[in-house]
């Protein structure tokens, strides 16, 4: 099992509409979480820490289930500029702390 | 302007030609790291730094050096480049290694 898992997509959706990811993560011991963003061919930028009481940005909300060792992202009112790829990012509680990324989840919002 | 830098950004050289790959920041970050990134296996972590002359292995470091004389430089060493280095690396930074992550820009590597 992959220790961060997301449904490559692509998720295809009209302007406007709401869409949601779910990441899968395989440490129960991890405490931090993140979602990223990333352009064709660019850097991976963040776009939300994920907080276990949950978060929002805009248009943007993120959740954390430990039960079910899943984080999300919802978006609202999509918009063109949405179209990305969405990286989910949880560390690895180990002597390293490092973060483990996800594939990544990519959304298309048509006009 | 707090940021990642990586030099060069594109990179074109032969199988077996020493390259170094720049990676500098300027946040005072303790943690850096190297990724490859490939299409359909997403980011794969080379080698990392939790601090001045700490490294380890990530989890692709065959072929790879890296070095961390100093706080903010981390540069990639490739000694005997191969074809199947051929990848988009990135170079990135955080306060320790549970933080979230900044990015440089990316270096765009063909060895041929």
């Amino acid at each position: 099992r992959k220790e961060v898992e997301q449904d490559p997509g692509p998720f295809n959706v009209p302007e406007g509409a709401t869409v949601a990811f779910n990441c899968t993560y395989s440490n129960s011991a991890s405490q931090s979480f993140f979602w990223y963003r990333q352009d064709c061919r660019k850097e991976p930028k963040l776009l939300m820490s994920v907080y276990s009481s949950g978060n929002e940005d805009g248009r943007f909300t993120a959740q954390l289930n430990r039960a079910s060792q899943y984080i999300s992202l919802l978006i609202r009112d999509s918009k063109l500029s949405d179209s990305a790829t969405y990286l989910c990012v949880v560390n690895k509680k180990d002597s390293s702390y490092k973060l483990i990324f996800g594939s990544g989840t990519r959304l298309l919002v048509r006009p | 302007e707090a940021q990642v830098t990586q030099n060069p950004r594109y990179l074109i050289t032969v199988t077996g030609k020493k390259l170094t790959v720049t990676c500098s920041q300027n946040m005072n970050h303790e943690y850096m790291s190297w990724y490859r990134q490939d299409p359909g296996l997403g980011l794969r972590q080379i080698y990392y730094s939790m601090n001045v002359e700490v490294t380890d292995k990530g989890d692709v470091p065959e072929g790879y050096k890296v070095s961390r004389k100093e706080k903010r430089n981390f540069p990639l060493i490739l000694e005997s480049p191969s074809p199947n280095q051929t990848s988009l690396y990135f170079c990135a930074s955080s306060l320790k290694g549970y933080n979230e992550q900044f990015f440089g820009p990316g270096t765009r590597l063909t060895v041929l």
